[in-house]
């Protein structure tokens, strides 16, 4: 069975550029999340889907971040203009609600380094 | 509001000894809680969970992990570490019963010793 799919697995820009991370949850599950890591502050989540919409984005640094995630099977975390301190690993985990269980299944992230 | 503390970022064991990373949590509720390993350049993958019933759950790779209520504690064992279990390692917990939000703690790296 696939897993959660990310894309792309590297990406180097330029500070001000734009960055698009792409996501692609195991099918059947109704909750998506995006986390982002750091050394500095560890694993922090940045917003999550239930059923398509946004339910938590109170992690979101600022206006410069957005997300969306037009159907069921993609999800997108954009940062425009992007900047040095954006720089880190981008995770998309994916959950089953009625597994009841609260587990998370992780793809394998993005590693954003902008110059 | 829920937290997590895992007592040492670093903890370094010799091949074949005791492995033991130290998780407490905050909950006012029934915690579900969660270890997961991270592999170098890896996503995060559920070593073992607890949600009710029995205390001691037992994980992949020889791990498991006791909810001590009393303790506020869920720490993960083994009993011979291998050199493959270099790793870092989260604990988590989320509000029972509920899906959403996962905390994370800030994670212990483990090193094996040759």
């Amino acid at each position: 069975d696939a897993g959660v799919i990310q894309s792309p697995r590297h990406e180097v820009t330029e500070m001000g550029q734009e960055v698009t991370l792409r996501c692609k949850p195991i099918s059947g599950h109704d909750y998506l999340f995006w986390y982002r890591q750091t050394m500095m502050r560890g694993l922090e989540l940045l917003i999550y889907f239930n059923n398509n919409v946004p339910i938590d984005d109170s992690g979101m640094p600022e206006d410069r971040f957005s997300a969306k995630m037009p159907n069921a099977s993609f999800s997108t975390l954009k940062i425009q203009p992007s900047e040095p301190r954006d720089s880190a690993v981008y995770f998309c985990a994916s959950s089953f609600s009625g597994a009841n269980t609260g587990e998370l299944f992780f793809g394998e992230g993005s590693r954003l380094t902008v110059l | 509001a829920q937290s997590v503390t895992q007592l040492g970022s670093h903890v370094s064991v010799s091949e074949g000894a005791l492995v033991l990373l130290r998780c407490n949590y905050s909950s006012s509720v029934p915690p579900y809680l969660f270890w997961y390993v991270q592999y170098p350049n890896q996503g995060l993958q559920l070593l073992l969970k607890y949600t009710t019933g029995a205390t001691l759950v037992k994980g992949i790779n020889g791990f498991e992990a006791e909810f001590k209520k009393s303790e506020t504690s869920f720490h993960l064992t083994k009993p011979s570490a291998h050199m493959s279990d270099a790793a870092e390692y989260f604990c988590a917990v989320t509000r029972g019963g509920s899906q959403g939000n996962l905390i994370f703690g800030k994670g212990t790296k483990l090193s094996v010793k040759p």
